[in-house]
């Protein structure tokens, strides 16, 4: 069975950082590209990042660029996202899924609050 | 960057009925198209993909058809567990981003 399990989200003051962890599960991770995506409360799907299955490439959203570092290790079947300079509007739950264009799979989301 | 609109917002139906949700995209995507269903408290589920293709597991009323900037799902039998948001999202450009619809709110009526 695949499983995507995310970790790490909580509170955290605006201009602080974050890194939030995806243990993947039930498949042969190193196969896949990955895609995190958040969703505000109460609001729709927004892509965050994308990392393909060596890592080599990446691509963010421009509204988390120059903040937001994706990487993966593929030996621990690990997805990582590490966030600096998080803002207000970074407050979303955060979804770790499965394959670079359409999500066949997606974790249960971690939470992520910017506030002070 | 593709803006994708989907109408209505809001979608009130009885169960048993048909339900029509369309997706519009502001440039040709191709079949490039995925829908997802997201219920209160939990992740979004695959429905389908490549527009017409139905993910695994995911019941014959979903049906999904179009290709280029219009797209529709139909739920042809609406059962209690089918009132949900839903969600179109096209992935042909590349490199992303792939940019995801507004949402449809499918409720009881």
């Amino acid at each position: 069975e695949v499983q995507l399990v995310e970790s790490g989200g909580g509170l955290v003051q605006p201009g602080g950082s974050l890194r939030l962890s995806c243990a993947a599960s039930g498949f042969t991770f190193s196969s896949y590209s990955m895609n995190w995506v958040r969703q505000a409360l109460g609001k729709g799907l927004e892509w965050v990042s994308y990392i393909s299955t060596s890592g080599l490439t990446i691509y963010y959203a421009d509204s988390v660029k120059g903040r937001f570092t994706i990487s993966r290790d593929n030996a621990e079947n690990s997805l990582r996202l590490q966030m600096n300079s998080l803002r207000a509007e970074d407050t979303a739950v955060y979804y770790c899924v499965r394959r670079g264009d359409y999500g066949d799979y997606w974790g249960q989301g971690t939470l992520v609050t910017v506030s002070s | 960057e593709i803006v994708m609109t989907q109408s209505p917002a809001t979608l009130s139906v009885s169960p048993g009925e048909r339900a029509t949700l369309s997706c519009r995209a502001s440039q040709s995507v191709s079949s490039s198209l995925a829908w997802y269903q997201q219920k209160p408290g939990q992740a979004p589920r695959l429905l389908i993909y490549g527009a017409s293709t139905r993910a695994t597991g995911i019941p014959a009323r979903f049906s999904g058809s179009g290709s280029g900037t219009e797209f529709t799902l139909t739920i042809s039998s609406l059962q209690s567990e089918d009132f949900a948001v839903y969600y179109c999202q096209q992935y042909n450009n590349w490199p992303p981003p792939y940019s995801f619809g507004q949402g449809t709110k499918l409720e009881i009526k």
